[in-house]
């Protein structure tokens, strides 16, 4: 079965710094891999998807992502962060089977201060 | 095109009762997913909806089940609610494709329904 880990629970940094948050995952096979945002109150806006080909994937609102097979890992970075960031983010793997089920990390919350 | 929309946003039950979540999946979208996000165990997903048939299940209790119409719409039923069924639950939907036909297999969510149970 498939898993994800968010170490980070909670993220703090300046606006105008840039941003790393981490996500490691496993399964057995190549994984689809994406990351989510959720605002307080709001469901989930995809941000980024990982299927094949090129490692380093763009997404919307300035973040990018690198998949990293040896490290099994797809961290997400922002090379300068703004205050409509604060958020959560989530990671999660879908099989490539159809991905009919997402397994999510736990989230990272990230707060910006001015 | 309208998004994911989950109906109502708000809920207030009170235990023993049951509750029905609607959920209408973008159009031309087939498939429709419900996940259930709780401070202490996160997002876990509940099941999977295709061609009106059940494909796929979460580790939940019976309490919980769910239905897909012709249309593609969801509806999520839970009774006999209890305490810990308070939660956002999230509904997400896509187009379904074939194998790694990654684009088709993105989900695609809605805002959820704030479920809380007193």
């Amino acid at each position: 079965a498939q898993s994800v880990t968010q170490p980070d629970i909670h993220i703090t940094v300046s606006e105008g710094a840039s941003l790393e948050l981490r996500c490691n995952y496993s399964y057995g096979a190549t994984p689809y891999l994406f990351w989510y945002v959720q605002s307080p109150g709001q469901g989930l806006q995809l941000l980024l998807k990982y299927f094949s080909g090129d490692t380093l994937v763009q997404g919307i609102k300035g973040f990018e992502a690198e998949f990293k097979r040896s490290q099994s890992s797809f961290n997400l970075r922002k090379p300068s962060v703004h205050w409509s960031d604060a958020a959560e983010y989530f990671c999660a793997v879908g099989t490539n089977f159809g991905n009919e089920k997402l397994t999510f990390g736990t989230g990272t919350r990230l707060t910006i201060i001015p | 095109k309208a998004g994911v929309t989950q109906t109502p946003r708000y809920l207030i039950k009170t235990r023993g009762q049951q509750v029905t979540l609607s959920c209408s999946p973008i159009s031309g979208h087939r498939s429709v997913s419900w996940y259930q996000q709780t401070p202490g165990q996160g997002l876990q997903f509940l099941f999977e909806y295709f061609s009106e048939t059940q494909r796929n299940k979460g580790n939940f209790p019976g309490r919980f089940s769910g239905r897909q119409f012709s249309n593609s719409r969801s509806e999520m039923n839970v009774s006999t609610l209890e305490l810990g069924d308070s939660a956002l639950y999230l509904c997400a939907s896509r187009q379904l494709g074939s194998g790694r036909e990654g684009s088709k297999n993105i989900q695609y969510f809605g805002a959820g329904t704030r479920l809380s149970v007193l």
